[in-house]
């Protein structure tokens, strides 16, 4: 089975301190994603990448970074974390070359920042 | 460009009974569409997808899904629920020839009555 895991379940973090999830894959899959669920939006993407040191902007990448130095291993940095990232944060991993191939996700880390 | 919408926040049913989750969706080439369910304070989990053949899709636990291209739906369906089926429902879509990413819906939060 895939196990896709996250660094911590719950964080609390002050505004403008800077915020390191992280997110290991076991399955050798070539792209990793970072989403924020937050109620009424579903999921929406942050940032996604397709292969080691490589990355590209989803749908909401403003006041976020990310880095993918080994390919199992995709991290989401919030360089000062502001109230409104306060979210849900869940990332996925999946198998390259087809569209049509499943995400498998990890259980998520819900951060608070105060 | 390519959307989906769960029209309805909200299902509730009585154990035993059918269950119907609505997706509808928009893309411009033809659709790889997916459905995933999340439990509280979990992340998500692949149930069944979509990507050629037969309409009907069967998937984990008993769900099943049936693509209908006229209506541009994929409604998830279980003939009986259970009150554990009680949980998050998120439809998914990506385009087959231009999309790199997932588009989720906004969730319907299933309520199986006992």
């Amino acid at each position: 089975d895939v196990k896709v895991t996250q660094s911590s379940r719950y964080l609390v973090k002050r505004t403008g301190e800077k915020v390191f999830l992280e997110c290991v894959q076991d399955m050798d899959h070539e792209n990793m994603f970072w989403y924020r669920q937050d109620p009424g939006l579903g999921l929406r993407l942050i940032y996604f990448s397709y292969d080691v040191k490589m990355k590209e902007k989803g749908d909401i990448p403003e006041g976020y970074s990310v880095s993918r130095e080994k390919k199992e291993r995709f991290s989401l940095i919030l360089e000062s974390a502001s109230t409104n990232q306060t979210s849900m944060y869940l990332c996925a991993s999946s198998l390259s070359g087809h569209h049509q191939e499943t995400q498998y996700f990890g259980p998520g880390t819900r951060l608070l920042v105060l | 460009a390519q959307s989906v919408a769960q029209p309805e926040d909200q299902v509730n049913v009585a154990e035993g009974n059918p269950l119907t989750v609505k997706c509808t969706y928009s893309v411009s080439g033809n659709p790889y569409l997916f459905w995933y369910v999340q439990y509280p304070n979990r992340g998500l989990q692949f149930l069944l997808k979509y990507i050629t053949g037969d309409n009907l899709v069967k998937g984990s636990y008993g769900f099943e899904a049936e693509f209908n291209k006229s209506q541009t739906s994929f409604h998830l369906k279980k003939p009986s629920a259970l009150v554990s089926d009680s949980a998050l429902y998120f439809c998914a879509v990506r385009d087959d020839g231009s999309a790199r990413q997932l588009t989720f819906g906004s969730g319907t939060q299933l309520t199986v009555l006992p």
